[in-house]
């Protein structure tokens, strides 16, 4: 089945800076990528996705890419705000509707 | 449009016991997922459930069960639970939950601790 792996486990940065969160899934049949942010005590909340026929989507601050061939796709945020703090997953679509996640990113923006 | 419910918030059982939890899709989903959130394990799929059947299941033992009514709200069911079935339950609904990926949308969870 499908496998998600995801790094770093915990990454701190300054205010204003980028963060960059990589995971490599193991099925080349997915062909669906999410990425949730899940805050402290609250559900996890979609940000970004991609499909496999886009090799880059954006939105405002937030960007996704994605290498099929390396079978790898990551998440970038620009210009980190404090709010920006909170725990990040990836995703994968293993078959049907099932999402296998990544083991989350803690991100904490400093200010 | 209302979100996903999950009812209820938090649980406290004993080792034995059954729970049920309940679900709530966004109206006019049909699809919905159930996941387990553990410090240990993260999210892990538990099933998902569509038009009243079972379309997919994760690697869970058999005391993890599930059903879908006509109305596409969702209950799931652990018998005789463990110390380790202590997590967050967390459900999600899509409109098909077809090929190629639909945005699935999460409840707040169910918070159980078995004691």
């Amino acid at each position: 089945g499908e496998n998600v792996e995801q790094h770093p486990s915990t990454l701190s940065v300054q205010e204003g800076d980028s963060a960059v969160i990589k995971c490599t899934y193991s099925d080349s049949a997915s062909n669906y990528f999410p990425w949730y942010k899940q805050e402290l005590g609250k559900r996890p909340q979609l940000i970004i996705d991609i499909r496999s026929n886009v090799g880059e989507k954006k939105d405002q601050r937030i960007a996704v890419t994605l290498n099929k061939t390396a079978k790898h796709f990551s998440l970038h945020i620009t210009e980190t705000q404090p709010e920006d703090s909170a725990v990040y997953f990836c995703a994968a679509l293993e078959y049907g509707n099932k999402l296998v996640f990544g083991a989350g990113t803690i991100l904490r923006v400093k200010s | 449009k209302a979100g996903v419910t999950q009812t209820p918030r938090y649980l406290i059982k004993t080792r034995g016991q059954q729970v049920t939890l309940s679900c709530s899709p966004i109206s006019g989903h049909r699809s919905v997922s159930w996941y387990q959130q553990t410090p240990g394990q993260g999210l892990q799929f538990l099933f998902e459930y569509f038009s009243e059947t079972q379309r997919n299941k994760g690697n869970f033992p058999g005391r993890f069960s599930g059903r879908q009514f006509s109305n596409s709200r969702s209950e799931m069911n652990v018998s005789t639970l463990e110390l380790g079935d202590s997590a967050l339950y967390l459900c999600a609904s899509s409109w098909l939950g077809r090929e190629g990926g639909e945005t699935q949308y999460f409840g707040p969870g169910t918070r159980l601790l078995v004691l």
